[in-house]
């Protein structure tokens, strides 16, 4: 079984430019989660999508957000991109997003805002 | 979301030795897990506690769920090359999201 996929894998955007990065879970997966992760804050929660809404958010500025298609897979867009907006930004999916369930990550894509 | 404390931050080690990391955190966690992520890699799922004081291993690897419900620490045995990488704890409360801590960055040399 494929695991989770992550497009593009590498980014390089310049400030106020925005960037849109996909997410396609594992075959049969509904939920999909996606998470920041820099080398200050760590790995932090951003949103999880289930059956196309957005059911859980993080604690992120409204320049971010997602999207979730009928075949379970998502898009996060972040609008008026900042410096610090660079990270790389994990995907994670699993069959119903509910707790005690494992969360299975994708590679990341790294994006460099300049 | 809730920050776990980590330690320790990096461990530089000898092939052969045993490793003990922790995780503490001030609220209390319903599900504690721990990852490994390597270079250029999501993390990786490598052991779920859903009890307090559950006991879990995953061949040299071993962690435990704290009585408290607010710690968590992970041993790896007999240690390899392959071990290196970056190890991560997690936390899941009443919400889905998970809580990380900030990474034990391992090193083995041969």
């Amino acid at each position: 079984k494929a695991g989770v996929t992550q497009t593009p894998r590498y980014l390089i955007k310049t400030r106020g430019q925005q960037v849109t990065l996909s997410c396609s879970p594992i075959s049969g997966h509904r939920s999909v989660s996606w998470y920041q992760q820099t080398p200050g804050q760590g790995l932090q929660f951003l949103f999880e999508y289930f059956s196309e809404t957005q059911r859980n958010k993080g604690n992120f500025p409204g320049r971010f957000s997602g999207r979730q298609f009928s075949n379970s897979r998502s898009e996060m867009n972040v609008s008026t991109l900042e410096l610090g907006d660079s990270a790389l930004y994990l995907c994670a999916s699993s069959f119903w997003g509910t707790e005690q369930e494992t969360q299975y990550f994708g590679p990341g894509t790294r994006l460099l805002v300049l | 979301g809730q920050q776990l404390n980590q330690s320790p931050q990096s461990m530089f080690i000898q092939e052969g030795e045993d490793v003990s990391m922790n995780c503490t955190s001030s609220s209390i966690f319903n599900t504690w897990l721990w990852y490994k992520q390597d270079p250029g890699e999501g993390p990786v799922l490598l052991i779920a506690l859903y009890k307090a004081g559950e006991l879990t291993s995953n061949g040299r690897l071993t962690a435990q769920f704290g009585i408290t419900r607010k710690d968590s620490f992970l041993n790896i045995s007999a240690s390899i090359p392959s071990d290196v990488g970056i190890y991560f704890c997690a936390g899941q409360g009443s919400g889905y999201a998970l809580n990380f801590g900030k990474g034990t960055s391992l090193l083995v040399t041969p």
